[in-house]
């Protein structure tokens, strides 16, 4: 079992409809990363959270500590949200190491 | 700053010859990660290095995998002896000087194809 499990692997919606990603975690974490990859390889980074909720213009990104899971919302959904959505959790650092591990992705498209 | 750059963008090389990648960080930040990503997969670590000092090791760096960040600046990634297996986007990340400032900035990656 992967320590980080995203759902669904992917998503295929209309224009305008409500997105909700998942991503479920098994380890313990210093914080909660949503990332943005583009074909071409190119990852950005949407989210860090450690608790709560963070919101940034249609996106929203929240996470349960106590459950182990977080999610990514995207409001009215458009054409260039086509992309995948990756979840990654931030371990304990050994030696200031605070390296990624991550899920698989979340292929999104959303057709016009 | 225009982000964390690395290069080349794109490598096709044949089995058996060695590559070297590049990643420049921004600049302020002293810790640098490099990550390797198969076709399909989330990216896996592969080494960590906080300013010149290569603090930890992926198992998945066998011997053919070297890397250094002789200044504390950019760093490099060295593979010998190439296998068809090596093919992946290789993606480097750096991040800030204090515990508060760890959001990590990728790079566009190299995508290796070994042939």
């Amino acid at each position: 079992k992967n320590e980080v499990e995203q759902s669904p692997q992917n998503l295929t919606a209309q224009e305008g409809e409500f997105i909700t990603i998942n991503c479920s975690y098994s380890v313990g974490i210093s914080a909660l990363h949503w990332l943005q990859q583009h074909p071409g390889g190119g990852i950005v980074s949407l989210f860090m959270l450690s608790s709560g909720k963070k919101k940034h213009g249609r996106l929203i990104a929240t996470i349960n500590i106590q459950e182990k899971h977080s999610s990514l919302h995207i409001t009215a959904s458009h054409p260039r949200d086509s992309a995948v959505y990756i979840c990654a959790v931030r371990g304990v650092s050994n030696f200031g190491n605070e390296k990624l591990t991550f899920g698989t992705g979340t292929r999104l498209t959303i057709i016009p | 700053d225009t982000g964390v750059s690395q290069n080349p963008r794109h490598k096709i090389t044949k089995r058996g010859q060695n590559v070297t990648f590049r990643c420049d960080p921004i600049s302020e930040h002293n810790r640098l990660y490099w990550y390797r990503q198969t076709l399909g997969q989330g990216p896996e670590f592969l080494t960590y290095f906080q300013n010149e000092a290569q603090l930890e090791k992926s198992r998945l760096l066998s011997d053919r995998f070297s890397a250094e960040r002789p200044k504390g600046s950019f760093s490099t990634l060295e593979i010998q002896r190439t296998e068809q297996g090596d093919s992946a986007m290789y993606l480097c990340a750096s991040s800030g000087i204090t515990t508060d400032s760890t959001e990590a900035f990728f790079g566009q990656g190299t995508r290796l194809t070994v042939v």
